[in-house]
């Protein structure tokens, strides 16, 4: 059973950069797509990103001048890096796998709160 | 962008009864791309159907989902009070990405 455990500061200053680990178990990072989802405080869900085992990727509009996605398949990791970051960016952060030959998620981490405050 | 509205915001049925949750998109969705997640309070969401209508690995045939093009419909048959959760939408027929709001069944 594949399992992702994020990881990462959960306070971050406003302007600063959050960085984001994704650790996947039981199964191997290659060949498969790897996601990024937040979810801000009783809110909905944001699609902000994925990678390819191979590095490439691909970000949602309205995050791209801000985030980069990278992989580490030596460590079966994939990281999240967004800067710049206000108060509009505190929100529960995901990681996914996407499910084989589709953009819709399977296997999802814990998440993990990031609040953005000085 | 593609826009998923969902409705209604909430549902409030008993045990045994039966939820239909409706998702519209503001244009047609490509190949059908459209899944359905469950969220459980304090939880991560879960994939229950993806295609409109193919059932995830290990959900209950009591999940159903259905529709094409712009209207799709997740059904519940026999509610057990375990299905208390937010729903959403996903579409990943096109970039970027996009999910509804959520509809919340509260279980009586």
């Amino acid at each position: 059973q594949v399992q992702l455990q994020e990881s990462g500061p959960g306070l971050v200053k406003p302007s600063e950069t959050l960085s984001l680990t994704c650790t996947v178990s039981g199964g191997s990072i290659s060949t498969y797509y790897w996601s990024w989802i937040r979810q801000p405080p009783g809110k909905g869900l944001e699609w902000i990103g994925y990678i390819y085992s191979s590095g490439n990727t691909h970000y949602s509009p309205s995050l791209k001048s801000r985030v980069t996605i990278s992989v580490d398949t030596s460590k079966n990791q994939f990281s999240l890096r967004l800067n710049s970051v206000t108060s509009e960016d505190t929100a529960v952060y995901y990681c996914a796998r996407d499910q084989r030959s589709t953009s819709c998620y399977d296997f999802w981490g814990q998440g993990i709160l990031v609040t953005v405050s000085s | 962008e593609i826009v998923l509205t969902q409705s209604p915001g909430t549902l409030s049925l008993s045990p045994g009864e039966r939820a239909t949750l409706s998702c519209r998109a503001s244009q047609s969705v490509s190949s059908n791309s459209l899944a359905w997640y469950q969220q459980k309070p304090g939880q991560a969401p879960r994939l229950l159907i993806y295609g409109a209508s193919t059932r995830a690995t290990g959900i209950p045939d009591r999940f159903s989902g259905s529709g094409s093009g712009t209207d799709f419909t997740l059904t519940i048959s026999r509610l057990e009070p375990e299905d208390l959760a937010v729903f959403y939408c996903q579409q990943y027929g096109s970039s970027p990405y996009t999910f509804g709001q959520g509809t919340k069944l509260d279980i009586k």
